[in-house]
């Protein structure tokens, strides 16, 4: 297997610009999480989906931060509009709950809102 | 709440032991993890230990869980510039792979 596959790997965006961040998860997992990564904030969960469906989404920013997951293989996260203050780098990680332990992180999308 | 503490910062020689501690809450957690990440790269799961364990070794890694005080440690024997990363400890719920809450990390540099 691939592992988890994020694209792009860096985005550089004009602030007000929507940014979308894309995720293919492990084939045959089926949570899928989204996390942002900063200096100040360290490690962050956004939202996480089970079976598709959004669990938690309590760690999104704002209303200008929504996630979907249309089908098994496929997530993106999106930001309209983007702020300097979004600038991160943003992981997806999948996992298959009662299957290997811990999650599978992808290698990330470098954000940098200018 | 759920929080992971750890020291932000670790210097070590090349060939000395590091001792990366991390202090937990979730008494119910199942595993404990710690994930190591390199430069530019996503996390990965370098180790776990079971909640009903105390010790385990795995090559140069020991990982040491005192459950009482809710302490977790990593000892990297005969530290290598291999090393250098940032090392997360995490603690899970009732699952080992749902919803893992991550520390901080603690940021490893290799002296020469």
């Amino acid at each position: 297997d691939a592992g988890v596959i994020q694209s792009p790997r860096h985005e550089v965006t004009e602030m007000g610009q929507e940014v979308t961040l894309r995720c293919k998860p492990i084939s045959g997992h089926n949570s899928l999480f989204w996390y942002r990564q900063t200096m100040m904030r360290g490690l962050e969960l956004l939202i996480y989906f089970n079976n598709n469906v959004p669990i938690d989404d309590s760690g999104m920013p704002e209303d200008r931060f929504s996630a979907k997951m249309p089908n098994a293989s496929f997530s993106t996260l999106k930001i309209q509009p983007s702020e300097p203050r979004d600038s991160a780098v943003y992981f997806c990680a999948s996992s298959l709950l009662g299957g290997d332990l811990g999650y599978t992180f992808g290698s990330g999308t470098r954000l940098t809102v200018v | 709440g759920e929080d992971v503490e750890q020291s932000l910062f670790l210097s070590v020689r090349e060939g000395d032991s590091s001792v990366i501690n991390c202090t937990y809450t979730d008494s119910s957690s199942t595993y404990l993890y710690w994930y190591k990440q390199e430069p530019g790269a996503g996390l990965q799961l370098l180790t776990y230990i079971f909640s009903n364990m105390d010790m385990k070794q795995d090559q140069r890694l020991t990982v040491l869980l005192n459950k009482k005080d809710k302490h977790l440690s990593l000892r990297i024997a005969d530290t290598q510039t291999g090393d250098s990363a940032i090392y997360f400890c995490v603690e899970t719920g009732d699952f080992g792979n749902e919803k893992l809450t991550f520390g901080t990390g603690t940021r490893l540099t290799i002296i020469p």
